[in-house]
């Protein structure tokens, strides 16, 4: 069955950098692209953006570049969201995602989330 | 991009039906088949219950059904059940080939 486990927690302080991590398993990992998704505490759903699995091609939306970067290891299955110079504003939820359908805008599939908390 | 905008809160008691309303504009719910809406309970992750305006994916209950009308679309909940008691999100592809969500709406069974 299909499965996106992220990374645990992580407690960062402002100004330092967090990789999340995304291993997907029970599918063929090029095939679908991996959407990154932000909730803030007590707040609603945002769209970071995308990485296309088979070229590692990422698009950001707007607010989520410069500071947020999507990669990929496709040996591993894995995707990755890097976020640098932390800000207090960054504490959130992430969530990675996989689309119900290849090239599809429906989020089929989740991770069961990453926190990361800025605090000094 | 704006959230498209979604009542705050909606309530209902067992067995009533609600609806959730997701307004957007031409460029995004007006423009495309694609709305999606996702359930999520407290410290869950969401989970799609609605794709392309109407669709449901296997194994979600029937008893929630979607559709759009000009830039607004809909979610129906019917024969509310205590477990219906979540947020729920709804989110469309938009004209510049992003995506953007709703604002949320918390779902309370009386």
């Amino acid at each position: 069955q299909v499965q996106l486990v992220q990374s645990g927690s992580e407690l960062k302080k402002p100004g330092a950098s967090v990789k999340v991590s995304c291993k997907a398993s029970g599918y063929t990992f090029s095939t679908y692209d991996v959407n990154w998704v932000r909730q803030a505490p007590g707040q609603g759903l945002e769209w970071m953006g995308w990485i296309d699995t088979k070229t590692g091609n990422p698009t950001y939306a707007q607010g989520f570049s410069g500071r947020f970067v999507f990669s990929l290891d496709s040996s591993l299955s894995t995707a990755y969201l890097q976020i640098s110079r932390l800000e207090a504003e960054d504490t959130a939820f992430y969530y990675c995602t996989r689309d119900l359908t290849a090239h599809g805008t429906a989020r089929g599939y989740w991770g069961q989330g990453t926190l990361v908390t800025v605090s000094s | 991009q704006s959230a498209l905008t979604q009542p705050a809160s909606v309530s209902g008691s067992p067995g009533q039906s609600i609806t959730i309303s997701c307004t957007g504009t031409s460029s995004d719910v007006g423009a495309y088949k694609y709305v999606s809406w996702y359930q999520q309970h407290p410290g869950k992750a969401p989970k799609l219950i609605i794709y392309d305006v109407s669709n449901r994916p296997s194994g979600v209950s029937n008893r929630f059904s979607g559709s759009k009308s000009g830039n607004t679309a809909s979610l129906t909940i019917s024969g509310l059940q205590a477990e219906d008691e979540a947020d729920y999100h709804c989110s469309s592809f938009t004209s510049r080939g992003t995506n953007v969500f709703g604002t949320g709406t918390k779902v309370t069974v009386l």
